[in-house]
């Protein structure tokens, strides 16, 4: 069973739409991170958060730390929103600096 | 400030051959990660360097397998004896400190035939 686990692995929504990606994860961390990575593989760090809610335009992050659970929400989606979104944790001290990622969520919005 | 710039962004090598990649981080960062992702999974780490420490090493990276950063700055990875299971897109990152967000090169692309 991966540490990290995204929901659902593929979404097609129409423009407009709300969108809300899954994550949630097995180990103790010391922080969250939300990526979007394109076709070609460059990767853009969207969030990086620990507790709370972040925003940042039309994105919204939200992490549980308890329920071990972290929400990526869209709003009012637009075809190039179209990327596949990856969860990724920080594990907490002893050497556990790398991240590790879920599979991702290939995401398309069509016109 | 130019970004993670990784070099070459493909590379396609026959079997048993020796490759070796390179990454330079953002100048002010002092750590770089190497990750390794395969088609349609998420990266998986494989490294990371304190300035010029190499601090931790995922059981992924097999002695076939070295990296460096020798002054800090910019970081080499080498694969020796290429196996077709070594093709995969290797991602460097860099960040701050431990408390930042990571910054992503835009990977090379090796394929192994």
């Amino acid at each position: 069973k991966n540490e990290v686990e995204q929901s659902p692995q593929n979404l097609t929504a129409q423009e407009g739409e709300f969108i809300t990606i899954n994550c949630s994860y097995s180990v103790g961390i010391s922080a969250l991170h939300w990526l979007q990575q394109h076709p070609g593989g460059g990767i853009v760090s969207l969030f990086m958060l620990s507790s709370g809610k972040k925003k940042h335009g039309r994105l919204i992050a939200t992490i549980n730390i308890q329920e071990k659970h972290s929400s990526l929400h869209i709003t009012a989606s637009h075809p190039r929103d179209s990327a596949v979104y990856i969860c990724a944790v920080r594990g907490t001290g002893g050497g556990a600096d790398g991240l590790t990622f879920g599979k991702g969520t290939h995401l398309i919005i069509q016109p | 400030d130019t970004g993670v710039s990784q070099d070459p962004r493909h590379k396609i090598t026959k079997r048993g051959q020796n490759v070796t990649f390179r990454c330079d981080p953002i100048s002010e960062h002092n750590r770089l990660y190497w990750y390794r992702q395969t088609l349609g999974q998420g990266p998986e780490f494989l490294t990371y360097f304190q300035n010029e420490a190499q601090l931790e090493k995922s059981r992924l990276l097999s002695d076939r397998f070295s990296a460096e950063r020798p002054k800090g700055s910019f970081s080499t990875l080498e694969i020796q004896r290429t196996e077709q299971g070594d093709s995969a897109m290797y991602l460097c990152a860099s960040s701050f400190s431990q408390s930042y967000e990571q910054y992503f090169g835009p990977g090379t692309r090796l394929t192994v035939t």
